[in-house]
């Protein structure tokens, strides 16, 4: 059974930077791409980037260029999405999604979410 | 970048209307389109993908239709459990583009 857990809740300064994980459980890490997906307040939802697990190559939404890095420990099975110089915008609600493999990226696992909340 | 635009961004129906979401492409996407539904609090789940299939588990009243750059989600017969708001997005190559959403609520 595949598992997205993300990690908990945070709150974040005006300028800092946030760490969010996602650990994947049920299949085998390195043969699906994760992506990860934002939401803010009453609002839709918007695509931040995608990872390769396997070897770390990732794409990133062209809004988010330079101020997100996504990452991959394999040994952990957990992927990493970490956004800098954090505004009162960046207040969201991150997903970490898993898609559905090769030539079949639609994303059919979810993590639960985690809120980031920016603010002095 | 190929833009996703929705419509109607909202909409009220009665439990047992025939509903139609549409999700419009600023470029053909040829099939590569799927459908999210999210209920409040919750993290969407994947409803359709490659524009008309059914993920496994969806119940057969939702269906989807379409290719290049016009889609749809239907709901043949609304019921009280539909009430979320449902996200269309492309994934061919480029950006994996959401559309802003559709606000499925019941009158």
């Amino acid at each position: 059974q595949v598992h997205l857990v993300q990690s908990g809740a945070d709150v974040k300064n005006p300028g800092a930077s946030v760490k969010v994980s996602c650990k994947a459980s049920g299949y085998t890490f390195t043969n699906y791409y994760i992506h990860w997906v934002r939401q803010a307040p009453g609002q839709g939802l918007e695509w931040m980037g995608i990872i390769n697990p396997s070897g770390a190559t990732t794409s990133y939404a062209q809004r988010f260029q330079g101020r997100v890095t996504m990452t991959s420990d394999t040994s952990a099975s957990t992927v990493y999405m970490e956004l800098s110089s954090l505004r009162s915008e960046d207040t969201a609600v991150y997903y970490c999604a898993r898609d559905q493999g090769l030539a079949q990226p639609w994303l059919s696992y979810w993590g639960q979410g985690t809120l980031v909340t920016v603010s002095s | 970048d190929i833009q996703m635009t929705q419509s109607p961004s909202s909409l009220s129906a009665s439990v047992g209307d025939r509903v139609t979401i549409t999700c419009r492409a600023s470029q053909g996407i040829s099939n590569y389109l799927a459908w999210y539904q999210q209920k409040p609090g919750k993290a969407p789940e994947l409803l359709i993908f490659a524009a008309s299939t059914l993920q496994l588990g969806v119940p057969s009243r939702f269906s989807g239709g379409g290719s290049g750059t016009e889609f749809t989600l239907t709901i043949s017969s609304l019921q009280p459990e539909d009430v979320a708001t449902y996200y269309c997005q492309k994934y061919n190559s480029g950006p994996r583009t959401f559309g802003q959403g559709t606000k499925v609520e019941i009158k």
